[in-house]
């Protein structure tokens, strides 16, 4: 099983510009989610997915959008990419809610804005 | 105050040695708590949830206090590949979102 799949690993973006990082689960997740992770700061949660076709907001949502279209995708769109938004950006998904069973990362991309 | 707070390390400890961290959080309707390993440029990988009853993993125990809103994580017999950033978990008043400490560093040494 490949689990969750990010791409791409690494990015560099000139501010201004938009891009779109993927993110592919075969595990028949239905919850799905975006998290940031800033040097020496925990994960903050950009926006999440319960199901096809149903996104929120996190904690850190502007500048950023989503979307689901199917179950297995849930790509994060920057459309114009500031140096605030500079950090490694993991997606996760989990069969139900965080109770008992934790989610499962992608192995993140890392992303520079300059 | 941040929702949820660990003691950052670095932590250095020699082979054989029990480590403890410690985690805090603001949210007494917090549900679910976990313990997350993150190795250095890697992505976060559960290590084990935390109940209230405690719970072991072998080398491993965690243990809760809802009253204190205080989890910890014992490591007995330290071992090299222990060396990574533990990282506290705590879920919100919805499921759905997960709040994460910035993380605890070990360092084993030989």
């Amino acid at each position: 099983n490949a689990g969750v799949t990010q791409t791409p690993k690494f990015r560099i973006l000139k501010i201004g510009q938009s891009m779109t990082l993927q993110c592919a689960q075969d595990m028949n997740h239905n919850y799905m989610y975006w998290y940031r992770q800033d040097p020496g700061m925990g994960l903050k949660l950009i926006y999440y997915s319960v199901g096809a076709g149903i996104t929120d907001k996190g904690e850190v949502p502007n500048g950023y959008n989503v979307s689901r279209s199917t179950t297995e995708d849930f790509p994060l769109r920057l459309e114009l990419a500031a140096p605030s938004q500079t950090s490694v950006y993991f997606c996760a998904s989990s069969y139900s809610t965080g109770v008992s069973y934790g989610y499962t990362f992608g192995s993140g991309t890392r992303l520079t804005v300059v | 105050r941040k929702e949820v707070e660990q003691d950052p390390g670095p932590f250095n400890v020699p082979e054989g040695a029990t480590v403890a961290f410690n985690c805090t959080y603001s949210n007494s309707a917090s549900q679910s708590f976990f313990w997350y390993r993150q190795d250095c440029r890697k992505e976060p990988k559960l290590l084990m949830s935390v109940y209230s009853s405690g719970n072991e993993d072998g080398r491993f125990t965690a243990q809760l206090n809802r009253a204190s809103q205080y989890i910890s994580l014992l490591i007995r017999d330290s071992k090299l590949s222990d060396s990574a950033t533990y990282l506290c978990v705590v879920t919100a008043i919805s499921n759905n979102d997960m709040r994460f400490g910035a993380g605890t560093r070990l360092t084993v040494k030989p």
